[in-house]
């Protein structure tokens, strides 16, 4: 069965120092992985994405994420924390064979304390 | 540029009563999808739409039905209200292409009682 694992439900990071969010998956094929966050009250938005090249992409607030395909893992990552970056972060998969459909985490609140 | 925009944004409803979510989106994108989000649950996809007149099921059809006359709507009906649907609802719209991001409104908080 296809499925994405998220296995922290909440992380707890000091503002400045680095922060992981992890993932890993299981699909049929070469997935395409991504990331949102949701804000509290708002609706989800789009972080970044990996399809295919280089394992490590960069998207948006300073976020980038890490893919390693022996691992089935796609990492989210950010250098040095801000507080604004509290919120709930999804990690999704689509399977190459899927009908356009995505395989969701059950989400990572992420509490970074000033 | 509104996106997607989701009314109500919030609703009471007491159990066998119906009612019809309303999505739309301005981004003329072919492929709109409707969620329920419950608590440490993710997202479960409800149904979805690759373009107008074009709807298929997804994981938990069960007790809603949707229609896509146009491109840009996509409205969500539940027939007879059950307290098991008592949820947070999005829709979201994409691009065509399997590695298109998806867009989401935010939301239509939804309590049946």
């Amino acid at each position: 069965a296809q499925s994405v694992a998220q296995p922290e439900d909440q992380v707890n990071v000091a503002e400045g120092n680095p922060l992981t969010v992890k993932c890993t998956y299981s699909v049929s094929g070469n997935p395409y992985l991504f990331w949102y966050v949701q804000y509290p009250n708002r609706g989800l938005q789009f972080l970044l994405k990996y399809i295919t090249g280089d394992n490590l992409v960069k998207g948006s607030y300073g976020f980038e994420a890490e893919f390693n395909k022996s691992q089935t893992s796609f990492h989210l990552k950010k250098p040095s924390a801000l507080v604004s970056d509290s919120a709930l972060y999804f990690c999704a998969v689509r399977a190459y064979d899927s009908n356009y459909q995505l395989i969701w985490g059950a989400g990572t609140k992420l509490i970074i304390k000033p | 540029n509104a996106g997607v925009t989701q009314t109500p944004k919030f609703r009471i409803l007491k159990i066998g009563q119906s009612m019809t979510l309303q999505c739309t989106q301005d981004m003329n994108h072919n492929y709109m999808y409707w969620y329920r989000q419950d608590p440490g649950m993710g997202l479960k996809l409800i149904y979805y739409s690759v373009g107008a007149g074009i709807t298929d099921k997804g994981e938990v059809p069960n007790g809603y039905n949707v229609s896509r006359s146009t491109t840009e709507d996509f409205p969500l009906r539940l027939e007879l209200a059950a307290p098991s649907q008592t949820s947070v609802y999005f829709c979201a719209s994409s691009d065509r292409g399997s590695n298109q991001p998806q867009h989401f409104g935010d939301g239509t908080r939804l309590s049946i009682l």
